[in-house]
């Protein structure tokens, strides 16, 4: 089943400790993609990669960090977690950078920090 | 620049009647448009999108969307609402350039129907 996934779906931590979420997909995608989902602001991205070891910074990047060594995976790491990072994180990919193709998402990460 | 405005973050309708939820954007670029759905727990699904060609795009489950240039809008239609279409729904677009292909998303519409 063509899928991404990632784990922890659920997790609640404390300020400072380093954490990471993994995220892997099974579509052989190119591009690959974090957001955040907050209420009344809708989805934000954090990072993207295009290709391997091709990544980038989206809206809102500040306290992330990502990695790309491998196609299908695409880590989010919290290097010193904040509760402003409090927050659903979902993983999504694509075949390709292109516009038209369809974002496939993760069933999300739901993050609290304390 | 892009960005996308979702007018109403909570919408209620009874079960039969039309839904319409409404999506305007704003693109320095024709836009590529997308509307998305979230069910309680679970990641988003495409519902369905516009890129070129027929302004009127059909989607799954009964929705359907018309981009309309002049108005800056993609509001999405289902003529009658089933339970089932009870979710939190994401109106999103992206300025097509090269090498920046980042997709904006509206707040989000949580829609409600009524028995």
């Amino acid at each position: 089943e063509a899928q991404v996934t990632q784990n922890p779906r659920y997790l609640i931590t404390v300020t400072g400790k380093k954490l990471t979420v993994t995220c892997s997909q099974n579509m052989n995608h190119e591009y690959m993609s974090w957001y955040r989902q907050d209420p009344g602001l809708g989805l934000r991205q954090i990072y993207y990669s295009m290709n391997v070891e091709v990544t980038d910074k989206g809206d809102v990047p500040e306290g992330y960090k990502v990695s790309r060594k491998e196609k299908r995976n695409f880590p989010l790491i919290l290097e010193s977690p904040s509760p402003n990072q409090t927050s659903l994180y979902f993983c999504a990919s694509s075949r390709t950078i292109l516009s038209y193709n369809e974002q496939f998402f993760g069933p999300g990460t739901r993050l609290t920090v304390l | 620049a892009q960005s996308v405005t979702q007018l109403g973050s909570h919408v209620s309708v009874s079960e039969g009647a039309l839904v319409l939820l409404r999506c305007n954007y704003s693109s320095s670029v024709p836009p590529y448009l997308f509307w998305y759905v979230q069910y309680p727990n679970q990641g988003l699904q495409l519902l369905l999108k516009y890129t070129t060609g027929a302004t009127l795009v059909k989607g799954i489950n009964g929705f359907e969307a018309e981009f309309k240039k002049s108005e800056t809008s993609f509001h999405l239609t289902k003529p009658s609402a089933h339970m089932s279409d009870a979710a939190e729904y994401f109106c999103a677009v992206i300025s097509p350039s090269f090498g920046n292909e980042k997709l904006t998303f509206g707040t989000g519409t949580r829609l409600t129907i009524i028995p």
